[in-house]
C-alpha cells in the first residue's frame, strides 16, 4: 500500500535560519507531489507541485523553494526563514482518486 | 475571487442533529470534488468523494450542483466524534487541488 512520510513533525527555528523539510512516498512510482501551507485558521495554500524528478512548479512567490531529487522524494527549503513562514506544512501525494497527506510539520519561526 | 469558498462556521449543533453546509467553486472546468475532514493540528483525511449524482456514506450525504457550482455536505444524527473542520476540495484535472478554508463543526452533548 502507498504511504507518505514527512518529517520533522514540529520545528522551532530562528528568523534567518535555513529550513529543510523532507517528504517521501512509498508504494508508488512517478507520483504527483505537493507542498501546502496552512496558516492558523486558514485553508491550505498550494506552494509547489511536482509531476516528476526535477520538475517543480511554484504557485506563489515566496521565500521558499522545492526540489525533487528522486522520484519519491520532495524537499521544501528556505535559505533564510521569515516570521511569516510560520505555519503547518503538509506534503501530499495525488493518487488519482484522492490526495494523501503526510502528518505535517508545524513550523514556528521565532 | 477565491477558487473555493466555504462558510467558516462554526456550526454548533447538539448530538443527533442534522447539519449541512455548502462550498462554492469558481472554475466551471473543475472535474472532481471531495470533502476532507481535518481534526485539530492533524493532516486532512478523505471523508468522501462527491459524484455528479450525489452520494451517501452512512450518515454523510454529498451533493454536487454543476450549474450553480457548489457542493454540499449533510451530516445526519451528529455524533460528538463528528466535531472537526470539513474541507471542500476541487480538482481541475491539472494536477492541482484547490482547498477551501474549511467549515468548523462542533457537536455538543
Amino acid at each position: 500500500s502507498q504511504t507518505i512520510h514527512q518529517w520533522p513533525a514540529t520545528l522551532v527555528q530562528p528568523v534567518g535560519s535555513p529550513l529543510s523539510l523532507e517528504c517521501t512516498v512509498e508504494g508508488t512510482s512517478n507520483p504527483n507531489l505537493y507542498w501546502y501551507r496552512q496558516a492558523a485558521g486558514r485553508g491550505l495554500q498550494l506552494l509547489f507541485y511536482s509531476v516528476g524528478i526535477g520538475q517543480i512548479s511554484s504557485e506563489v512567490p515566496q521565500n521558499l523553494s522545492a526540489s525533487r531529487p528522486q522520484d519519491r522524494q520532495f524537499i521544501l527549503s528556505s535559505k533564510k526563514l521569515l516570521l511569516s513562514d510560520s505555519g503547518f506544512y503538509l506534503c501530499a501525494w495525488w493518487g488519482s482518486t484522492e490526495a494523501f497527506f503526510g502528518q505535517g510539520t508545524r513550523l514556528t519561526v521565532v | 475571487r477565491k477558487e473555493v469558498e466555504q462558510d467558516p462556521g462554526p456550526f454548533n449543533v447538539p448530538e443527533g442533529a442534522t447539519v449541512a453546509f455548502n462550498c462554492t467553486y469558481s472554475n466551471s472546468a473543475s472535474q472532481s470534488f471531495f470533502w476532507y475532514r481535518q481534526d485539530c493540528r492533524k493532516e486532512p483525511k478523505l471523508l468522501m468523494s462527491v459524484y455528479s449524482s450525489g452520494n451517501e456514506d452512512g450518515r454523510f450525504t454529498a451533493q454536487l450542483n454543476r450549474a450553480s457550482q457548489y457542493i454540499s455536505l449533510l451530516i445526519r444524527d451528529s455524533k460528538l466524534s463528528d466535531s472537526a473542520t470539513y474541507l471542500c476540495v476541487v480538482n481541475k484535472a491539472d494536477y492541482k487541488l484547490s482547498f477551501g478554508a474549511g467549515t468548523t463543526v462542533t457537536v455538543r452533548a
